[in-house]
C-alpha cells in the first residue's frame, strides 16, 4: 500500500535561515510520481513539483530545491534563505502506476518569523 | 484559462439541509476530485471522476454523492448536512493520456468553505 510520511508537523525558522521539510513514501510500484504542494494561510493549494521515479536529478528553482533518493525513498525539500512568504503548509504526495488518487502527507506547517 | 473553479466559496447549512457544491474546470482534464480539508489536517478523498460517466469512491464517499455527466463539470451532492460535515471542500482536476505509468499534476480549486450548524 501506499503511504507518505511527513514527520514534522510544524516548523518554525526565522527570516534567512534554510529550512528542510521531509518527505518519506512507500510503494512496491517501480514507476510512480511525487509531488510539492504549497498551502498558504490564504487557504488555495498551489503545485510546486512533479518528480517521476525514473528522474533522480535534484531540482532547484530559484530558493527553492529538492532531493529525490530512492535509496532512502525520500523526497525532501528544502527552502534557501526562507522568507516570511513562505510561511504555509506544504504537503507531499505520491501517485503509482497501481492506484488513480493521489495520496498525501499530513503536510508539514512552515512558519518564517522575520 | 481559469482553470478549476469552485462556487460557493463559502456556505452555512442547517443541520440536514441539502447542498450542492460545483466545479468546472477548462482544462479539458479528464480526471476529476473531491477532497476534504478539517481544520489543521491533511487532504481526503471523497470521490473521484475518470471520465464522464465514470465515478469512483475515495477514503471517505459516507454522505456524498457526485456525478458526471460532462468533461468539465463535476458536482459534489451533501444529503442531510451534519455538524461532521464541516470542512473546506477542494476539487481538482488533472490529464490522464491513458498510457500505463503516466500521471499528470492535479490542479486544484480555490476550495468552498462549509459550515453546518
Amino acid at each position: 500500500a501506499q503511504k507518505v510520511t511527513q514527520a514534522q508537523t510544524e516548523i518554525s525558522v526565522v527570516e534567512k535561515e534554510d529550512v528542510t521539510l521531509d518527505c518519506v513514501y512507500e510503494t512496491r510500484d517501480t514507476t510512480y510520481y511525487l509531488f510539492w504542494y504549497k498551502q498558504p494561510p490564504s487557504g488555495e493549494l498551489v503545485f510546486l513539483i512533479r518528480r517521476n521515479s525514473f528522474d533522480e536529478q535534484n531540482e532547484i528553482s530559484g530558493r527553492y530545491s529538492w532531493n529525490f533518493q530512492k535509496s532512502t525513498s525520500s523526497f525532501n525539500f528544502t527552502i534557501t534563505a526562507s522568507q516570511v512568504v513562505d510561511s504555509a503548509v506544504y504537503f507531499c504526495a505520491l501517485w503509482d502506476s497501481g492506484n488513480t488518487p493521489l495520496v498525501f502527507g499530513k503536510g508539514t506547517r512552515l512558519s518564517v518569523i522575520a | 484559462n481559469a482553470g478549476v473553479t469552485q462556487t460557493p466559496k463559502f456556505r452555512i447549512l442547517k443541520i440536514g439541509q441539502s447542498m450542492t457544491l460545483q466545479c468546472t474546470q477548462d482544462m479539458n482534464h479528464n480526471y476529476m476530485y473531491w477532497y476534504r480539508q478539517d481544520p489543521g489536517m491533511g487532504l481526503k478523498l471523497i470521490y473521484y471522476s475518470v471520465g464522464a460517466g465514470i465515478t469512483d469512491k475515495g477514503e471517505v464517499p459516507n454522505g456524498y454523492n457526485v456525478s458526471r455527466s460532462t468533461t468539465e463539470d463535476f458536482p459534489l451532492r451533501l444529503e442531510l448536512a451534519a455538524p461532521s460535515q464541516t470542512s473546506v471542500y477542494f476539487c481538482a482536476s488533472s490529464y490522464s493520456p491513458g498510457l500505463a505509468g503516466e500521471q499528470e499534476t492535479q490542479y486544484f480549486g480555490p476550495g468552498t468553505r462549509l459550515l453546518v450548524l
